[in-house]
Protein backbone atom coordinates (compact mmCIF):
# COMPACT_ATOMS: atom_id res chain seq x y z
CA UNK A 1 0.00 0.00 0.00
CA UNK A 2 0.90 3.56 -0.42
CA UNK A 3 1.92 5.13 2.48
CA UNK A 4 0.63 9.30 3.03
CA UNK A 5 2.51 11.30 5.29
CA UNK A 6 1.18 14.74 6.31
CA UNK A 7 3.49 17.17 8.43
CA UNK A 8 2.75 19.29 10.92
CA UNK A 9 -0.09 17.23 12.23
CA UNK A 10 -1.45 20.30 13.88
CA UNK A 11 -0.97 23.71 12.90
CA UNK A 12 -1.72 27.36 14.50
CA UNK A 13 -2.05 30.34 12.28
CA UNK A 14 -2.90 33.69 13.30
CA UNK A 15 -5.48 35.07 10.85
CA UNK A 16 -4.13 36.45 7.98
CA UNK A 17 -1.12 34.73 8.14
CA UNK A 18 0.29 31.91 5.43
CA UNK A 19 -0.04 28.07 6.00
CA UNK A 20 2.10 25.40 4.51
CA UNK A 21 0.98 21.43 5.05
CA UNK A 22 3.46 18.72 3.74
CA UNK A 23 2.59 15.71 2.52
CA UNK A 24 4.75 12.41 1.16
CA UNK A 25 4.14 9.58 -0.63
CA UNK A 26 5.74 6.38 -0.34
CA UNK A 27 5.23 5.55 -3.90
CA UNK A 28 5.22 8.03 -7.27
CA UNK A 29 1.79 9.35 -8.12
CA UNK A 30 2.89 10.46 -11.55
CA UNK A 31 0.31 8.50 -13.77
CA UNK A 32 1.35 7.39 -17.51
CA UNK A 33 -1.36 9.58 -18.42
CA UNK A 34 0.74 12.59 -16.91
CA UNK A 35 -1.94 13.46 -14.19
CA UNK A 36 -0.49 12.98 -11.17
CA UNK A 37 -3.00 11.63 -8.39
CA UNK A 38 -2.77 13.67 -5.55
CA UNK A 39 -6.02 15.22 -3.95
CA UNK A 40 -6.23 17.76 -0.83
CA UNK A 41 -9.34 17.91 1.06
CA UNK A 42 -10.91 20.15 3.99
CA UNK A 43 -12.99 18.57 6.52
CA UNK A 44 -15.00 21.28 8.75
CA UNK A 45 -15.90 20.69 12.06
CA UNK A 46 -18.82 18.36 11.99
CA UNK A 47 -19.08 18.38 7.89
CA UNK A 48 -17.82 15.37 5.54
CA UNK A 49 -14.61 16.40 3.66
CA UNK A 50 -14.33 18.70 1.01
CA UNK A 51 -12.69 18.58 -2.44
CA UNK A 52 -9.94 21.47 -2.78
CA UNK A 53 -7.08 20.67 -5.13
CA UNK A 54 -6.96 17.80 -7.89
CA UNK A 55 -4.43 16.87 -9.97
CA UNK A 56 -2.08 18.85 -6.99
CA UNK A 57 -2.01 22.31 -8.03
CA UNK A 58 -6.13 22.27 -9.81
CA UNK A 59 -8.46 24.46 -7.27
CA UNK A 60 -11.95 22.82 -7.58
CA UNK A 61 -14.76 24.73 -8.40
CA UNK A 62 -15.60 27.54 -5.77
CA UNK A 63 -12.44 27.27 -3.82
CA UNK A 64 -11.14 30.49 -2.81
CA UNK A 65 -7.05 31.12 -4.46
CA UNK A 66 -5.66 31.82 -1.38
CA UNK A 67 -5.38 27.66 -1.44
CA UNK A 68 -2.80 26.70 -3.94
CA UNK A 69 -1.30 23.27 -4.21
CA UNK A 70 2.21 22.25 -5.62
CA UNK A 71 4.41 19.59 -5.83
CA UNK A 72 5.51 16.32 -7.87
CA UNK A 73 6.47 12.77 -7.55
CA UNK A 74 6.44 12.25 -3.88
CA UNK A 75 6.29 15.39 -2.31
CA UNK A 76 3.32 17.87 -2.26
CA UNK A 77 2.72 21.07 -0.61
CA UNK A 78 -0.76 22.65 0.47
CA UNK A 79 -0.41 26.07 1.19
CA UNK A 80 -3.00 28.68 2.47
CA UNK A 81 -1.67 32.75 1.73
CA UNK A 82 -3.59 34.76 4.11
CA UNK A 83 -5.69 32.20 6.64
CA UNK A 84 -9.00 33.14 7.35
CA UNK A 85 -11.40 31.83 10.31
CA UNK A 86 -13.48 29.92 8.05
CA UNK A 87 -9.97 27.70 7.42
CA UNK A 88 -10.14 26.18 10.36
CA UNK A 89 -10.75 21.95 10.28
CA UNK A 90 -8.32 19.04 8.84
CA UNK A 91 -6.20 19.14 5.61
CA UNK A 92 -5.90 16.05 4.24
CA UNK A 93 -3.64 14.51 1.52
CA UNK A 94 -4.68 11.50 -0.79
CA UNK A 95 -4.08 9.34 -3.62
CA UNK A 96 -5.99 7.57 -6.02
CA UNK A 97 -3.29 6.25 -8.49
CA UNK A 98 -3.09 2.61 -7.07
CA UNK A 99 -5.51 0.38 -4.63
CA UNK A 100 -6.78 0.72 -1.88
CA UNK A 101 -6.87 4.62 -1.92
CA UNK A 102 -5.24 6.39 0.85
CA UNK A 103 -5.13 9.69 2.90
CA UNK A 104 -2.62 11.11 4.93
CA UNK A 105 -2.90 11.46 8.86
CA UNK A 106 -4.89 14.68 8.25
CA UNK A 107 -3.48 18.04 9.82
CA UNK A 108 -5.59 20.36 12.41
CA UNK A 109 -5.52 23.54 11.58
CA UNK A 110 -6.74 25.87 14.24
CA UNK A 111 -6.99 29.90 14.19
CA UNK B 1 -25.21 19.39 -9.61
CA UNK B 2 -24.93 15.73 -8.12
CA UNK B 3 -26.26 15.04 -4.49
CA UNK B 4 -26.01 11.95 -2.62
CA UNK B 5 -28.58 10.79 -0.12
CA UNK B 6 -27.89 8.11 2.25
CA UNK B 7 -29.34 5.67 4.84
CA UNK B 8 -29.52 2.52 6.74
CA UNK B 9 -29.66 1.19 10.34
CA UNK B 10 -27.13 3.22 12.48
CA UNK B 11 -27.39 0.30 15.97
CA UNK B 12 -25.83 -3.03 15.35
CA UNK B 13 -24.69 -5.83 17.43
CA UNK B 14 -21.51 -7.44 17.11
CA UNK B 15 -21.43 -10.07 14.19
CA UNK B 16 -24.69 -8.43 12.39
CA UNK B 17 -24.57 -6.87 8.96
CA UNK B 18 -23.95 -3.17 8.03
CA UNK B 19 -26.26 -2.19 5.52
CA UNK B 20 -26.68 1.03 3.69
CA UNK B 21 -27.92 2.92 0.61
CA UNK B 22 -26.90 5.77 -0.97
CA UNK B 23 -29.32 7.76 -3.35
CA UNK B 24 -27.64 9.79 -6.25
CA UNK B 25 -29.25 12.98 -8.02
CA UNK B 26 -28.76 14.61 -10.70
CA UNK B 27 -25.59 14.59 -13.22
CA UNK B 28 -24.65 11.35 -14.98
CA UNK B 29 -24.77 8.26 -12.75
CA UNK B 30 -22.42 6.16 -15.35
CA UNK B 31 -19.85 9.50 -14.88
CA UNK B 32 -18.51 8.58 -11.75
CA UNK B 33 -17.30 5.55 -9.65
CA UNK B 34 -19.22 5.18 -6.23
CA UNK B 35 -17.24 4.57 -3.06
CA UNK B 36 -17.63 4.28 0.48
CA UNK B 37 -15.16 6.09 2.88
CA UNK B 38 -15.51 5.65 7.09
CA UNK B 39 -14.30 7.46 9.53
CA UNK B 40 -13.69 6.28 13.05
CA UNK B 41 -14.42 8.76 15.70
CA UNK B 42 -11.45 10.78 16.37
CA UNK B 43 -9.35 9.45 13.87
CA UNK B 44 -8.73 9.77 9.68
CA UNK B 45 -10.59 8.45 6.89
CA UNK B 46 -10.37 5.14 5.60
CA UNK B 47 -11.78 4.16 2.06
CA UNK B 48 -13.85 0.83 2.10
CA UNK B 49 -14.05 0.41 -2.03
CA UNK B 50 -15.70 1.06 -5.26
CA UNK B 51 -18.52 -0.01 -7.46
CA UNK B 52 -18.80 1.53 -11.22
CA UNK B 53 -22.09 2.02 -13.10
CA UNK B 54 -21.33 -2.10 -14.93
CA UNK B 55 -20.62 -3.41 -11.34
CA UNK B 56 -17.18 -3.68 -11.19
CA UNK B 57 -15.53 -3.66 -7.59
CA UNK B 58 -12.26 -2.82 -5.85
CA UNK B 59 -11.84 -3.25 -2.25
CA UNK B 60 -9.50 -2.35 0.21
CA UNK B 61 -7.87 -5.30 1.32
CA UNK B 62 -8.35 -5.35 5.23
CA UNK B 63 -11.75 -5.28 4.63
CA UNK B 64 -12.22 -7.48 1.37
CA UNK B 65 -13.13 -10.75 3.14
CA UNK B 66 -16.22 -9.48 4.80
CA UNK B 67 -17.67 -5.91 2.33
CA UNK B 68 -19.69 -5.72 -0.71
CA UNK B 69 -20.72 -3.06 -3.04
CA UNK B 70 -23.57 -3.15 -5.11
CA UNK B 71 -25.11 -0.89 -7.51
CA UNK B 72 -28.85 -0.75 -8.58
CA UNK B 73 -28.88 1.37 -12.06
CA UNK B 74 -32.36 1.63 -12.17
CA UNK B 75 -32.75 3.46 -9.09
CA UNK B 76 -29.28 5.47 -9.18
CA UNK B 77 -28.51 4.23 -5.97
CA UNK B 78 -25.21 2.19 -4.35
CA UNK B 79 -25.11 0.22 -1.41
CA UNK B 80 -22.50 -1.09 1.15
CA UNK B 81 -22.49 -4.54 2.91
CA UNK B 82 -19.84 -5.16 5.47
CA UNK B 83 -20.14 -8.54 7.69
CA UNK B 84 -19.86 -9.63 11.27
CA UNK B 85 -19.50 -6.45 12.47
CA UNK B 86 -17.19 -5.59 15.54
CA UNK B 87 -16.81 -2.05 17.59
CA UNK B 88 -13.78 -1.53 15.31
CA UNK B 89 -16.61 -0.62 12.50
CA UNK B 90 -18.12 1.91 14.40
CA UNK B 91 -17.48 4.94 12.43
CA UNK B 92 -19.54 8.07 9.94
CA UNK B 93 -19.42 5.97 6.62
CA UNK B 94 -19.76 8.48 3.63
CA UNK B 95 -21.07 7.61 0.44
CA UNK B 96 -18.59 9.43 -2.20
CA UNK B 97 -18.38 9.87 -6.14
CA UNK B 98 -14.90 9.64 -7.54
CA UNK B 99 -14.43 10.60 -10.92
CA UNK B 100 -10.59 10.01 -12.27
CA UNK B 101 -8.40 13.15 -12.46
CA UNK B 102 -11.10 15.27 -10.00
CA UNK B 103 -11.08 13.18 -6.70
CA UNK B 104 -13.63 12.57 -4.42
CA UNK B 105 -16.92 14.88 -5.02
CA UNK B 106 -19.82 14.94 -4.04
CA UNK B 107 -19.83 13.52 -0.54
CA UNK B 108 -22.97 12.10 1.47
CA UNK B 109 -23.68 13.57 4.47
CA UNK B 110 -22.52 10.94 6.33
CA UNK B 111 -24.37 8.21 8.68
CA UNK B 112 -23.21 7.12 11.80
CA UNK B 113 -22.91 3.54 12.57
CA UNK B 114 -22.10 2.12 16.01
CA UNK B 115 -21.57 -1.57 17.08
CA UNK B 116 -22.27 -2.38 20.87
CA UNK B 117 -23.79 -5.14 22.50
Amino acid sequence: DIVMTQTPLSLSVAPGQPASISCKSSQSLLHSDGKTCLYWYLQKPGQPPQLLIYDVSNRFSGVPDRFSGSGSGTDFTLKISLVEAEDVGVYYCMQSIQFPYNFGQGTKLDI
Amino acid sequence: QVQLQQWGAGLLKPSETLSLTCAVYGGSFNTYYWSWIRQSPGKGLEWIGEINHSGGTNYTPSLKSRVSISVDTSKNQFSLRLTSVTAADTAVYYCVGFRWGFGFDPWGQGALVIVSS
